[in-house]
C-alpha cells in the first residue's frame, strides 16, 4: 500500500525555535498533501492543504506566516513552525491521497512537538 | 456547515463479540466513506473504503454504507483486545473536501 514518511517523531525544543517536520511519498508521487493538528483526546483539525509547485491552501483560523509549507516536488512537502510556542505544542500529522480524489488520504506516522 | 457525527463512547465490547460503529453525514450528496483505526500516540490507519450502498466486507471488517439515511458504519467480528483504539469516520463532501468525525473510543475487554 501507499506510504507516507515523516520525520521527525518527536521534537523537544526551546520557546522561539523553529522547526522543520518532513513528509515523503515513498512509493507514489503526490501532488496534494495535508497537513493536521491533533490536540490531545480530540479529534483532526486540518491546518492546509499543500499543492506542489504552488501556493498551500491555509483552513480558516491557520497563520500562514506562522506554520510554512513548502511542496517543492512530487514526494516532499515540509511544514516549518516558525518562532514556536508551548501553544504549538501538538500532534502534527502529514497525508496524501494516492489517485483520484474520490481516494483515501494514507497518513505518516506524525510529529510529535514540544515546546518548553 | 457540514458534519460528521460519531458517538465519542467509549463503546466497550466483550472480546469476541461484535463491536458496531456508527455515523452520520449531513451532506447528502458524499460520495466517499472512510474508516481509521487510531491507537493513542500514533496516526491514522486506514481500515475500510465505501463508495456504494450495502455492505462491503474486508476480513473481519464489514463497512455499512446507506445512502438515504446518510448513515456508514463498521462492524468488527470477532473483537480482538488489539481493535481497542479510536475509530474516526470520514466523509468526502460535494465539495471534495474530507470531513471527519471526532471518533468513536472502542474498548474490547477479555
Amino acid at each position: 500500500g501507499a506510504v507516507v514518511s515523516q520525520h521527525p517523531s518527536r521534537v523537544i525544543c526551546k520557546s522561539g525555535t523553529s522547526v522543520k517536520i518532513e513528509c515523503r511519498s515513498l512509493d507514489f508521487q503526490a501532488t496534494t498533501m495535508f497537513w493536521y493538528r491533533q490536540f490531545p483526546k480530540q479529534s483532526l483539525m486540518l491546518m492546509a492543504t499543500s499543492n506542489e509547485g504552488s501556493k498551500a491552501t491555509y483552513e480558516q483560523g491557520v497563520e500562514k506566516d506562522k506554520f510554512l509549507i513548502n511542496h517543492a516536488s512530487l514526494t516532499l512537502s515540509t511544514l516549518t513552525v516558525t518562532s514556536a510556542h508551548p501553544e504549538d505544542s501538538s500532534f502534527y500529522i502529514c497525508s496524501a491521497r494516492v489517485g483520484p480524489i474520490n481516494q483515501p488520504q494514507h497518513f505518516g506516522d506524525g510529529t510529535r512537538l514540544s515546546i518548553l | 456547515q457540514k458534519e460528521v457525527e460519531q458517538n465519542s463512547g467509549p463503546l466497550s465490547v466483550p472480546e469476541g463479540a461484535i463491536a458496531s460503529l456508527n455515523c452520520t453525514y449531513s451532506d447528502r450528496v458524499s460520495q466517499s466513506f472512510f474508516w481509521y483505526r487510531q491507537y493513542s500516540g500514533k496516526s491514522p490507519e486506514l481500515i475500510m473504503s465505501i463508495y456504494s450502498n450495502g455492505d462491503k466486507e474486508d476480513g473481519r471488517f464489514t463497512a455499512q454504507l446507506n445512502k438515504a439515511s446518510q448513515y456508514v458504519s463498521l462492524l468488527i467480528r470477532d473483537s480482538q483486545p488489539s481493535d481497542s483504539a479510536t475509530y474516526l469516520c470520514a466523509v468526502r463532501d460535494s465539495n471534495y473536501q474530507l470531513i471527519w468525525g471526532a471518533g468513536t473510543k472502542l474498548i474490547i475487554k477479555p
